[in-house]
């Protein structure tokens, strides 16, 4: 089954304290990225890759990062939370952006207190 | 900048009538635009996905058009049912670019 797999569902952590939320599709997508998700905002895109070692910033890329050493995965880092990234996360990939469907993850709920 | 528009107030309509969602977009030239439906909590599933030169997209019971003198993108479901009941996301992109999302609409189909 097509899927893309986030790990942990649920999250609550302390500020400052280091984390990593996973992502894993088996599609064999070339294109991932990570949106963050507030009330009244929509999805907003955290950072994307267009291939293995390749990444970029999307629109709110402050206080995070990312990595791509294999096609698979995506994991998302934080390397310092704050309370204002309390916030439902999700991973997505593609085969190409834009021009073919986007498959998302269950989602992540992360507060930071 | 690019920006989005989707209705923010929910859309509550009887059961067995049409729906239709509204998609506005300005500063951007899309050559794709994708619907997505989104259930409290879960990830956004794709629907649908139209070109800048069709006009007209259908899938079962969903209608998508997409007029580029207009910006504007219409979702419809018609014999809409409690099932339907969701956020609708409209996405655009330029191509290669990244897909760009509003914030939704909530539909809620009564009985």
């Amino acid at each position: 089954e097509a899927q893309v797999t986030q790990n942990p569902r649920y999250l609550i952590t302390v500020t400052g304290k280091k984390l990593t939320v996973t992502c894993s599709q088996n599609m064999n997508h070339e294109y991932m990225s990570w949106y963050r998700q507030d009330p009244g905002l929509g999805l907003r895109q955290i950072y994307y890759s267009m291939n293995v070692e390749v990444t970029d910033k999307g629109d709110v890329p402050e206080g995070y990062k990312v990595s791509r050493k294999e096609k698979r995965n995506f994991p998302l880092i934080l390397e310092s939370p704050s309370p204002n990234q309390t916030s439902l996360y999700f991973c997505a990939s593609s085969k190409i952006t834009g021009s073919t469907e986007a498959f998302f993850g269950q989602g992540t709920r992360l507060t930071v207190v | 900048s690019q920006k989005i528009e989707q209705n923010s107030e929910a859309l509550n309509i009887q059961e067995g009538k049409t729906a239709t969602l509204t998609c506005n977009y300005t500063n951007y030239s899309p050559a794709y635009l994708q619907w997505y439906r989104q259930d409290p909590g879960r990830g956004p599933v794709f629907l649908l996905l139209i070109r800048e030169n069709e006009k007209e997209k259908r899938k079962e019971r969903l209608k998508v058009t997409f007029d580029t003198t207009l910006k504007q993108s219409l979702f419809h479901i018609t014999a809409s049912q409690p099932a339907d009941s969701a956020t609708y996301l409209c996405a655009l992109s330029g191509g290669y670019n990244k897909l760009i999302f509003g914030a939704g609409t909530r539909l809620a189909v009564h009985p």
